[in-house]
């Protein structure tokens, strides 16, 4: 079975810091997907990132980056220089392989930046 | 592309009253998602569908919710009779094609209120 797990709750950071957001996941497939999705106040859902369980390559998009180890099964999300707009509620998912479409989420980390 | 629609944004019905909800996936997409999102139980995928056809509703919480896919640009999720357990957020995503991990593109979710 699937597990995602986000141990961090609520993170509050103030703006211009750096904050880490952990993702521990549990599979038993060798093919899967992990994703990352922000869910701001507003509501909606907004994919982020995409990494397959063959590509362990870290990622940096501006101000974001994402660091997976398989080795500790972690999909790690960092914002650099937090800005309030970061705000949000960040979820971590998986999906596997021999049935991409069932995608388990974490519970979510609510991330508040302050001014 | 204008994203992944939901009707209506918000509804409050009565207790036992029928609810519909609506979903235009994004062109192109040939799967549909329909998640539930409450804050005791976190993201619930309820079932999806791969070229209209259901795949998956196991997570469809008992017999008083049924979903459709009539065809590929449309959906609908409905329970009957509404119970004031249903009140949740109500998200419909799709994918391009999801069993080789593309993300979901949510919309931006129906609030369901049922008193």
């Amino acid at each position: 079975a699937q597990k995602v797990t986000q141990a961090q709750t609520e993170i509050s950071v103030v703006e211009k810091e750096d904050v880490t957001l952990d993702c521990v996941y549990e599979t038993r497939d060798t093919t899967y997907y992990l994703f990352w999705y922000k869910q701001p106040p507003s509501g909606e859902l907004v994919f982020l990132i995409r990494r397959n369980s063959f590509d362990e390559q870290n990622e940096i998009s501006g101000r974001y980056s994402w660091n997976f180890q398989k080795s500790t099964s972690s999909f790690n999300f960092t914002i650099t220089a937090s800005q309030v707009v970061d705000s949000a509620v960040y979820f971590c998912a998986l999906s596997e392989g021999l049935n991409a479409g069932k995608s388990t989420f974490g519970d979510g980390t609510t991330l508040t930046v302050k001014p | 592309d204008a994203g992944v629609i939901q009707s209506p944004r918000h509804e409050v019905t009565e207790m036992g009253q029928e609810v519909t909800l609506r979903c235009k996936p994004i062109s192109g997409h040939n799967s549909l998602f329909w998640y539930r999102q409450t804050m005791m139980r976190g993201l619930e995928l309820l079932i999806y569908f791969n070229n209209n056809v259901p795949i998956d509703d196991s997570g469809m919480p008992e017999d008083r919710f049924s979903a459709k896919m009539p065809n590929a640009s449309f959906s609908t999720l409905k329970i009957q009779p509404s119970e004031p357990r249903d009140s949740a957020v109500y998200f419909c995503a799709s994918s391009m094609d999801f069993q080789r991990g593309s993300p979901l593109h949510f919309g931006n979710g129906t609030r369901l209120t049922v008193t």
